[in-house]
């Protein structure tokens, strides 16, 4: 089966533009979450999707992030505008519905703010 | 709420030897345990999973952990290093549903030759 797919590999932008991410999950699986891993650091959540709800976007800097699931399988996530502080891979993971919550994880987007 | 505790964010060993890399874990709930492994410029690899079955799991590329209640540690080893084993090495914790994970630092893993 086809894994998890992220778009584009690598982002350079200056800070205070906008850039936008996309994922695409493992067919069927209902569970998408959002990660950010800073250099030297572990993932750290962002946000997490079941279809198209939002379950938990308590770490996501709402003031410039957005983040959105049209129809329960792709997923789209927004930095408006960026800070310096930013630059960190953007990795996207799904899982599927109950059972021991593996996560699978895409390749990630790098992204460098100038 | 869950956390982890990698011991050594940097690990270095001979080829053929023995590798060790340490997790320790905290949870109020019983937990799912996980080690993911990471290669340049790729996303998350998922090496093993603990899943309140047996307490020795065994995973891909001949690594494997034990887990260990009393101790809260969920170890990862793998008998002999072989230089495609150079990579991040990240431990996980998560409960039981679709909770996100929560992810210790990582211990990067080199390999001597």
């Amino acid at each position: 089966e086809a894994g998890v797919a992220q778009s584009p590999r690598y982002k350079i932008i200056e800070k205070r533009q906008s850039v936008a991410f996309w994922c695409n999950p493992i067919s069927g699986h209902a569970t998408l979450y959002w990660y950010q891993q800073i250099l030297g650091q572990g993932p750290k959540l962002l946000i997490q999707f079941q279809n198209n709800g939002v379950v938990d976007d308590s770490q996501l800097p709402k003031d410039r992030f957005s983040a959105e699931r049209l129809k329960g399988v792709d997923s789209t996530l927004k930095i408006q505008p960026a800070k310096l502080e930013d630059s960190a891979v953007y990795l996207c993971a799904s899982s599927s519905q109950g059972g021991p919550n593996i996560q699978y994880f895409g390749a990630g987007t790098r992204l460098s703010v100038l | 709420a869950q956390s982890v505790t990698q011991l050594g964010s940097h690990v270095s060993v001979s080829e053929g030897a023995l590798v060790l890399l340490r997790c320790n874990y905290s949870s109020s709930v019983p937990p799912y345990l996980f080690w993911y492994v990471q290669y340049p410029n790729q996303g998350l690899q998922l090496l093993l999973k603990y899943t309140s079955a047996a307490t020795l799991v065994k995973g891909i590329n001949g690594f494997e952990a034990e887990f260990k209640k009393s101790e809260t540690s969920f170890h990862l080893t793998k008998p002999s290093a072989h230089m495609s084993d150079a990579a991040e090495y990240f431990c996980a914790v998560g409960i039981s549903g679709n909770t996100p994970l929560v992810f210790g630092k990582g211990t990067r893993l080199s390999v001597i030759a």
